[in-house]
């Protein structure tokens, strides 16, 4: 069973909307959390990292939070472009340990 | 320009015929890992190296070998590919404390026949 699942899996939304993108982990110890963002036919690139006593951090329009008490994690994106569409990655790390969630595949619409 | 470099980008071949995926990064990072990514599954770490000459298996090390002769350079080599090697593979790179970000190559598509 994978430690870090996201959901939805996909998510279809209008330009100019919000959309919240979630992430649920197992991982432990917890050491830090990533969001990355992975544009078709490129690499993942970090959006943000949240440690232990981080329950919010923005870059720009995007917004995550982490609860490491329920052990979940969210993206909020605002108003949104049509450059966002993208698969957005989850990523845990306990130590050494790495787990990467299966992401999920945002399409945004004109 | 900060970059991971991978080639090639696409490649198709036949079972059991040697290949190697090079990786690049010209940031001086110590820590560099290769990835697969497959449908559904999110990315599994195949080997990884902490520094020069230092290697270990990452989740899914099976068929493949990683060399790390210099700080640059880690190329990923499969002696005897099968079909089951089929996916997109990702080099990344990070300095060697642990919270700074990877960088992720573009990615190298292999088909294996």
């Amino acid at each position: 069973k994978n430690q870090v699942e996201q959901s939805p899996q996909s998510l279809i939304i209008l330009e100019g909307k919000n959309c919240t993108l979630q992430c649920n982990y197992t991982v432990s110890p917890f050491s830090n959390l990533r969001w990355y963002k992975q544009d078709t036919g490129r690499g993942p690139v970090s959006l943000t990292i949240m440690t232990f006593s981080e329950n919010t951090k923005s870059n720009g329009r995007y917004t995550a939070t982490l609860d490491a008490d329920t052990k979940q994690s969210s993206l909020h994106i605002t108003a949104s472009q049509l450059s966002d569409s993208a698969s957005y990655i989850c990523v845990v790390s306990a130590n050494n340990d790495m787990r990467f969630g299966a992401g999920t595949r945002l399409t945004v619409k004109p | 320009e900060a970059q991971v470099t991978q080639n090639p980008r696409y490649l198709i071949t036949v079972t059991g015929k040697k290949l190697t995926v090079t990786c690049s990064q010209n940031m001086n990072h110590e820590y560099m890992s290769w990835y697969r990514q497959d449908p559904g599954l999110g990315l599994r770490q195949i080997y990884y190296s902490m520094n020069v000459e230092v290697t270990d298996k990452g989740d899914v090390p099976e068929g493949y070998k990683v060399s790390r002769k210099e700080k640059r350079n880690f190329p990923l080599i499969l002696e005897s590919p099968s079909p089951n090697q089929t996916s997109l593979y990702f080099c990344a790179s990070r300095p060697g404390r642990r919270n700074q970000p990877q960088h992720f190559g573009d990615g190298t598509r292999l088909s294996i026949l």
